[in-house]
């Protein structure tokens, strides 16, 4: 079986502070675990993959993510938030295995303060 | 290049009434999802077809929900008996193989007064 708990569902941090967004996930094989972005009124929007190659994996953005097996995270950080990174992230794990489907976090929230 | 397509973009129902929602991948694209979003939640996944499959229908709410994908290209979302709480923006996504990078829609906004 296979889950992803997305730790908070709001984040606040001031523009040019770092931004740290949560996930944890379990599966029972090797995953393949995903962030995606939604901007209001938008689309949502790859930002970064992991699947068994590097551990550490950039994004667009600027945003980068590091896969811990050892934590079972895949916590979605950036050395500086800008006003334009508000929107809802979204953390998806999905099993090695091209049949299974994919499950995706509940979202958190990114509100960025001037 | 084009990219995940939906239609209508938005729709407005009346309670009870049946609406169908559709959804054009990406060209060659062999997995097709269906997802909601409801209002102030996260994505609710519905339904997921992959090659000729059998669909992983899953995630459907009710037995009033159903879909087809037509040719391995084109998929129809079609809520029978509209309720309320079907009310959300339904996405469509599609990538190349099972377990590979989905690319959305823009989703279609359903009302349900």
């Amino acid at each position: 079986a296979q889950s992803v708990t997305q730790l908070d569902s709001h984040v606040s941090v001031s523009e040019g502070t770092p931004v740290l967004l949560r996930c944890n996930y379990s599966s029972s094989y090797s995953p393949s675990l995903f962030w995606y972005v939604q901007h209001p009124n938008k689309g949502l929007q790859l930002l970064l993959k992991y699947t068994s190659a590097a551990t550490l994996v950039k994004g667009i953005n600027g945003f980068e993510a590091e896969f811990k097996k050892s934590e079972t995270s895949f916590h979605l950080t950036k050395p500086s938030a800008h006003m334009s990174d508000a929107a809802e992230y979204f953390c998806v794990v999905r099993r090695v295995n091209r049949d299974d489907k994919i499950i995706f976090g509940k979202g958190t929230r990114l509100h960025i303060l001037p | 290049g084009a990219g995940v397509s939906q239609s209508p973009s938005n729709k407005v129902t009346e309670k009870g009434k049946d609406v169908e929602l559709r959804c054009d991948p990406i060209s060659g694209h062999t997995a097709l999802y269906w997802y909601r979003q409801s209002l102030g939640q996260g994505l609710e996944f519905l339904i997921y077809f992959q090659g000729n499959s059998a669909p992983d229908k899953s995630g459907l709410p009710s037995d009033r929900f159903s879909a087809e994908r037509t040719g391995g290209s084109v998929s129809t979302l079609t809520i029978q008996r509209t309720q309320q709480e079907d009310s959300a923006v339904y996405l469509c996504a599609s990538s190349l193989g099972g377990g590979d990078t989905q690319y959305f829609g823009p989703g279609t906004r359903l009302t349900v007064l």
